[in-house]
């Protein structure tokens, strides 16, 4: 069974703080992952992506991606009431080619406190 | 451009009875993918049509079946509802080439009763 663990926290920072997510899979043929925010009531949204071992950085977001230990995490910088939502993270064995057939984790809720 | 597009955004039925529902992808996407969202077990993927060949499955019964047609519409249909299909169902479309992005739409609210 393929899983992917995330904390459901919440997880609560203070505005202008970094905010850690963290995503844990068990597929070791995983081979593409995504960050996705869902606000409430909404459907989920891309963030960003990562293939590579190593950093991403994008505008206040950082994924970043261990396969050796079957790691993930998004970091937010400069944390703002705006960015409090639900984060999924979510793998694919796919390469390249289609995105089809995630396997999400259940999410961390974030909140950002002004 | 407009969105993924999905009919109806919410739906009641009863036990046994079957449903059906509708997914627009984005002009130009040939992908679509389906997933159902519950509180208890998240985002689960269903099935992911390209050019109306279901290319991927996830683990979902035989109750649950999709179909997509020439203008990449797709349409899912759950037959024999259970309480347990009470779910969000959303529809998600990729322009396979650029195999980052997948825009979901806003889903289809079903409540089982």
């Amino acid at each position: 069974q393929k899983e992917v663990e995330q904390n459901s926290g919440p997880l609560s920072v203070p505005e202008g703080a970094i905010a850690s997510l963290n995503c844990t899979y068990s597929d070791r043929g995983s081979q593409s992952f995504f960050w996705y925010r869902q606000y409430s009531g909404k459907s989920p949204e891309l963030i960003m992506f990562i293939y590579s071992n190593g950093d991403k950085e994008d505008g206040r977001f950082t994924a970043q991606l261990n396969k050796a230990s079957q790691y993930v995490s998004l970091l937010i910088r400069d944390s703002q009431p705006s960015d409090s939502a639900t984060y999924l993270c979510a793998v694919s064995e796919n390469y390249g080619g289609s995105q089809g057939n995630l396997i999400f984790g259940k999410g961390t809720k974030l909140s950002v406190k002004p | 451009k407009a969105g993924v597009t999905q009919t109806p955004r919410y739906l009641i039925k009863t036990r046994g009875q079957q449903v059906t529902l509708s997914c627009s992808p984005i002009s130009g996407h040939r992908s679509v993918s389906w997933y159902q969202q519950t509180p208890g077990q998240g985002l689960q993927f269903l099935f992911e049509y390209f050019s109306e060949t279901q290319r991927n499955k996830g683990n979902f019964p035989g109750r649950f079946s999709g179909r997509q047609f020439s203008n990449s519409r797709s349409e899912m249909n759950v037959s024999t509802l259970e309480l347990g299909d009470s779910a969000l169902y959303l529809c998600a479309s990729s322009f396979v080439a650029s195999e980052e992005t997948q825009y979901f739409g806003p889903g289809t609210r079903l409540t089982v009763l």
